[in-house]
């Protein structure tokens, strides 16, 4: 069993629509959880950072954790074109070997015009 | 502020050479992490380092890979003699304490033919 499982998609949305994505995790050790996202050819650009359970918004951008399900989610609402990417949830703590970062494999998202 | 840089964006050798790739983290961040992410697979951790010393080498490959932060300041991570399997994306990330934000650099695209 991989430590952190995504769902590749690809996810294809009409602009307008609210997306969620989410990961599951079997590491009870994580603490910091994350999504990035990566445009085509570009390194990861970090877009949500939260530490243990509860929601955290920014924008448009929703994240929530549940760490009793080992379960965290992504939501963007009013999807615009501009969010056509590819989102890695990514998860850390200390128990889990120091701060690196474990990802999953991502998820495409495309949002159609 | 400038972000992480990584240097080249692209690289093409044939096994058996060597090449190093060069990351400059954000000023000040002490912690400078190496990541890579090989065809079809979810990103992978390399190794941690505080300032010069290494904190965390546990996902290094093997010892054809060595990576160097003199002077803690920017990075090398030399891959030699190179191996089929090394191709892949090389990411460097930095951030500024532990269990903080991690911010990446573009990547360099390693290939080896």
């Amino acid at each position: 069993q991989k430590e952190v499982e995504q769902d590749p998609g690809p996810l294809s949305v009409p602009e307008g629509a609210i997306v969620s994505l989410n990961c599951t995790y079997s590491n009870s050790a994580f603490q910091y959880f994350m999504w990035y996202r990566q445009y085509s050819r570009k390194g990861p650009e970090l877009l949500m950072y939260t530490y243990s359970s509860g929601n955290k918004e920014d924008g448009r951008f929703t994240a929530q954790v549940d760490k009793s399900s080992k379960y965290i989610s992504l939501f963007i609402r009013d999807s615009q074109p501009s969010d056509s990417a590819t989102y890695l949830c990514a998860m850390s703590g200390r128990g889990a070997g120091s701060y690196q970062l474990t990802f999953g494999k991502g998820t495409k998202l495309s949002v159609i015009p | 502020e400038a972000g992480v840089t990584q240097f080249p964006s692209h690289s093409v050798i044939e096994k058996g050479q060597t090449v190093t790739l060069r990351c400059d983290p954000i000023s000040g961040h002490d912690n400078l992490y190496w990541y890579r992410r090989v065809m079809g697979k979810e990103i992978k951790f390399l190794l941690h380092f505080v300032k010069e010393s290494k904190q965390d080498e546990s996902g290094m490959p093997n010892n054809r890979f060595l990576a160097e932060r003199t002077g803690g300041t920017y990075s090398t991570l030399k891959v030699q003699p190179a191996e089929l399997e090394d191709s892949g994306v090389y990411f460097c990330a930095s951030s500024q304490d532990y269990g903080t934000s991690q911010f990446f650099g573009p990547g360099t695209r390693l290939t080896v033919l």
